[in-house]
Parts: structure tokens; sequence; C-alpha cells
């Protein structure tokens, strides 16, 4: 069965400070998608990335970074010198890939609410 | 980006009564779309996955005649609560998807309140 957890509930930083939010997912399909989304008050998720399981390399964009290892199955994402409007929840999600690539049904963490203090 | 938009954003409806949620794609053809529940500070849950032309499929646990879902065109699908409840309060959200799409769009919401 396929499960992504997200053990950090909510995290507290101070503006300017890195944080890390930790995802750790299950999984026996070889082929799948992770992503992650973040979801601010007014309730729309904002995709940030989607990383394919055959592509282990990290990426970086702007404050935002992303690190996956398959040996440990986890999906971590840093933000760089966090802000205020970076605060919101934070979710995880995994899919597998059907016949073709395309992306199934997302299955997600509990997601981490970060708040990030000025 | 592809868009998708979701109406209405709010509703409030007495219990016992249907509410419809539409979902739709407006510019590319979604030939597959998942409707997601979220409860106050918990996350997503899948209801179902809907494919154009044909019936959803419904995530175990999920009354599909309470939850009637249709998908009858490649840009709009609908989720109807029927008879609902104060326990169906909640954040619906939308997913649509291209056939053989990598990425899935997801719509802004519906917060549904039963009183």
């Amino acid at each position: 069965a396929q499960k992504v957890t997200q053990a950090q509930t909510e995290i507290s930083v101070v503006e300017k400070e890195d944080v890390t939010l930790d995802c750790v997912y299950e999984t026996r399909d070889t082929t799948y998608y992770l992503f992650w989304y973040k979801q601010p008050p007014s309730g729309e998720l904002v995709f940030l990335i989607r990383r394919n399981s055959f592509d282990e390399q990290n990426e970086i964009s702007g404050r935002y970074s992303w690190n996956f290892q398959k040996s440990t199955s986890s999906f971590n994402f840093t933000i760089t010198a966090s802000q205020v409007v970076d605060s919101a929840v934070y979710f995880c999600a995994l899919s597998e890939a059907e016949y073709g690539g395309a992306t199934n049904k997302l299955i997600f963490g509990t997601g981490t609410l970060l708040a990030v203090q000025p | 980006g592809a868009v998708v938009s979701q109406h209405p954003s709010r509703v409030i409806c007495k219990s016992g009564t249907s509410v419809k949620i539409e979902c739709r794609s407006l510019d590319f053809q979604a030939t597959t779309m998942f409707w997601y529940r979220q409860f106050p500070k918990k996350s997503l849950m899948l209801m179902a996955t809907s494919n154009e032309g044909s019936k959803a499929t419904y995530e175990q646990g999920v009354e599909k005649d309470k939850f009637l879902i249709n998908h009858a065109s490649l840009t709009l699908s609908t989720l109807t609560v029927t008879s609902a409840h104060p326990e169906d309060s909640s954040f619906y959200i939308c997913s649509a998807r291209t056939d053989r799409g990598r990425e899935q769009y997801f719509g802004p919401g519906t917060r549904l309140t039963v009183t």
C-alpha cells in the first residue's frame, strides 16, 4: 500500500532562518511520482514540484530546494532564508505512474504547518 | 499553465438538501478528474476518480449514492452531495489531467457548510 508520512505537524521559525520539511513515503511501485504542494489559508493548492522516481537529482528553485533519496524513501523540502509569506501548510504527495506515464490519484501526507515569524 | 475552476467557491445549505459542485478545465481536455475532500486541519483524501464517459470509481468508504459524480464532457465533472448532513461539511477540491498527463491541475476548492 502507498503511504506518505510527514512527521512534523507544525514548525515555527523566525524569518530568514532555513527550514526543512520532511517527507517519507512507502510504495511497492517502481515507477511513481512525488509532489510538494503549498496550501495557504485561502485553501487553494499551489503546485511546487513533481519528481519522477527515476530522477534522483536534487533540485533548486530560488529559495526552494528538494532532496530526493530513494535509499531512504525520502523527499525532503528546504526553504532557505524563510519569509513570512512562506507561512502555509505544506503537503507531500505520492502517485503511482499509469501506463504511458500518467499520474494517478495522489496520496497525501498529513501536512506540515509552517509558521514564519517576523 | 492549465486552469481548473470550481463553482461555487462557497455554499451553505440546509440539512437534507442536495448540493452540486462543478469542476471545469478551462483550457484543456480533462479525460480524468479526481475529487478530494479535506476536513479542517486535515489532509486531502481522495473520494473518487472520474473518467469522461464512464462511471466514477469510488474509494473505499465513500458512499457512491450519496456523492454522485458525473463526468459527461471533457471539460466538466460534477459532484452532487445528496441529502447533505452537517458531517458532510468540508472543503471539496477537484483535480484534472489530460490523457496520459503527468500533471494534475487543482481547482481552488469549494467550501461546503451544512447547517
